[in-house]
């Protein structure tokens, strides 16, 4: 079985400090990574994965996540952050190679203040 | 042009009703999802569908019955509602099964059981 535990429920941040958001997984099988963001009142979008390669993503909008094996490790981390990242960010795993079933953490509510 | 569709918004039942969410997905997908999202934030899949086959199926009641006419539509049946179906439930979609896939999700349907 898998499981993910996001390690923060809320994170408070400053505009424009750095941010990390805390995932880690547990599976014993091979697994793909997922960050999806939900902003209030919408449904989820995928910020990034890590199906293979490179063991650091980055996505569009400055956020960027390590894929760390030997810690089971996920972090999601972005150098400067702006209001408008205020969401709640999940982080999800699914089996490599089985159907797209994806087992969400509990969430991390990102609240950024001016 | 709304990518994944789901009708109604919200909905506002009493105990015991039997009711319908609808979801429909424009993007020529194979393969749609219902998750559940329950007060805490916590979202877990339910079902997933495969070219109107059912391939994912979470240990869910079976007053849950979900029902694919075709690719692009997954409606969400459930009979006798009860108080703990209280939640947010959200349509997603993909190309296909494969886990590589990313998912889209609709806006979600908060449904309120009184």
């Amino acid at each position: 079985a898998q499981s993910v535990t996001q390690l923060d429920s809320q994170v408070p941040v400053f505009e424009e400090a750095p941010v990390e958001l805390r995932c880690n997984y547990s599976s014993s099988v091979s697994v793909y990574l997922f960050w999806y963001v939900q902003y209030p009142n919408q449904g989820l979008q995928l910020l990034l994965k890590y199906l293979s390669g490179s063991t650091l993503v980055e996505s569009i909008n400055g956020f960027e996540a390590e894929f760390n094996k030997s810690q089971t490790s996920f972090h999601l981390r972005k150098p400067s952050v702006h209001i408008s990242d205020t969401a709640e960010y999940f982080c999800a795993v699914s089996s490599a190679g089985g159907y797209n079933k994806l087992i969400f953490g509990a969430g991390t509510r990102l609240a950024v203040h001016p | 042009d709304t990518a994944v569709s789901q009708t109604p918004k919200y909905l506002v039942t009493q105990m015991g009703n039997d009711k319908s969410i609808k979801c429909e997905q424009n993007l020529g997908h194979d393969t749609m999802y219902w998750y559940k999202q329950d007060s805490k934030k916590f979202l877990k899949i339910m079902f997933s569908y495969n070219n109107k086959e059912l391939i994912i199926n979470e240990t869910v009641p079976n007053r849950f019955s979900p029902k694919s006419p075709d690719k692009a539509h997954l409606n969400l049946h459930i009979n006798s509602l009860e108080l703990g179906d209280s939640a947010v439930y959200f349509c997603a979609s993909s190309p296909g099964p494969s886990t590589t896939y990313e998912q889209y999700f609709g806006p979600g349907t908060r449904l309120t059981v009184t």
